[in-house]
């Protein structure tokens, strides 16, 4: 059985960092490609980043370009979203989602349950 | 930036068929899939490459795309299927979400 579980999330001020985590398990972790897709609270999905099986290929929303960055270690078969910079806009469920493919920029076939994170003073 | 609309509501009776749309600049040279997302779940993928269903999807959900618009069919739709639906496409390697609309089964 796909699991993924996201941690990390939580309560920062602006200007701040925070490094999400998530763990992957039942399937072949470094097959696939990854991605951190996120809700703010009671509205839409944005697709946040995405990387493929080896890392060669990562792409950004232009919302965090240059603040987030997108890593995984297929060693751990985890999945990292580290978060610089943090505004308000930010605040939103976190979701880390497993590609089809090992490209990463096919469908989003299983999800985590999202972790919250809230960007406050 | 790529955008990809979709109507925010869309109602229907049980044992109808509901149609959601979603609208891009030449959409239909990509490929289109669809999620569904009841309240406080996670969202799950049921339809891909414009009309494939995963396995566990009931044979109910249906898509097409064509043109500048991916559908998303349900058909004899039943209670169970009230949630929000996206359709997401990619655009030069960066995925885009539709605004999701929100089915109501009454």
């Amino acid at each position: 059985e796909v699991q993924l579980v996201e941690s990390g999330g939580g309560l920062v001020q602006p200007g701040r960092s925070l490094r999400l985590s998530c763990a992957a398990s039942g399937f072949t972790f470094d097959d696939y490609g990854m991605h951190w897709v996120r809700q703010p609270p009671g509205k839409g999905l944005e697709w946040v980043s995405g990387i493929s099986w080896n890392s060669g290929s990562i792409g950004y929303a232009d919302s965090v370009k240059g603040r987030f960055t997108i890593s995984r270690d297929n060693a751990k078969n985890s999945l990292y979203l580290q978060m610089n910079s943090l505004r308000a806009e930010d605040t939103a469920f976190y979701y880390c989602a497993k590609d089809k493919s090992a490209a990463g920029t096919f469908p989003m076939d299983y999800w985590g349950q999202g972790t919250l994170v809230t960007v406050s003073s | 930036s790529y955008e990809l609309t979709q109507p925010p509501s869309e109602s229907v009776s049980p044992g109808q068929t509901a149609s959601i749309t979603c609208s891009g600049d030449k959409l239909g040279d990509k490929y289109a899939c669809w999620y569904q997302q009841k309240p406080g779940q996670s969202p799950v993928l049921v339809i891909y490459e414009d009309s494939k269903r995963p396995s566990g999807i009931p044979e109910r959900f249906s898509g097409s795309n064509s043109g500048n618009t991916a559908t998303l069919t349900i058909s004899g739709t039943q209670a169970m299927d009230e949630a929000d639906y996206y359709c997401q496409a990619w655009d030069s390697s960066t995925g885009v979400f539709g605004g999701g609309t929100k089915l109501t089964v009454l």
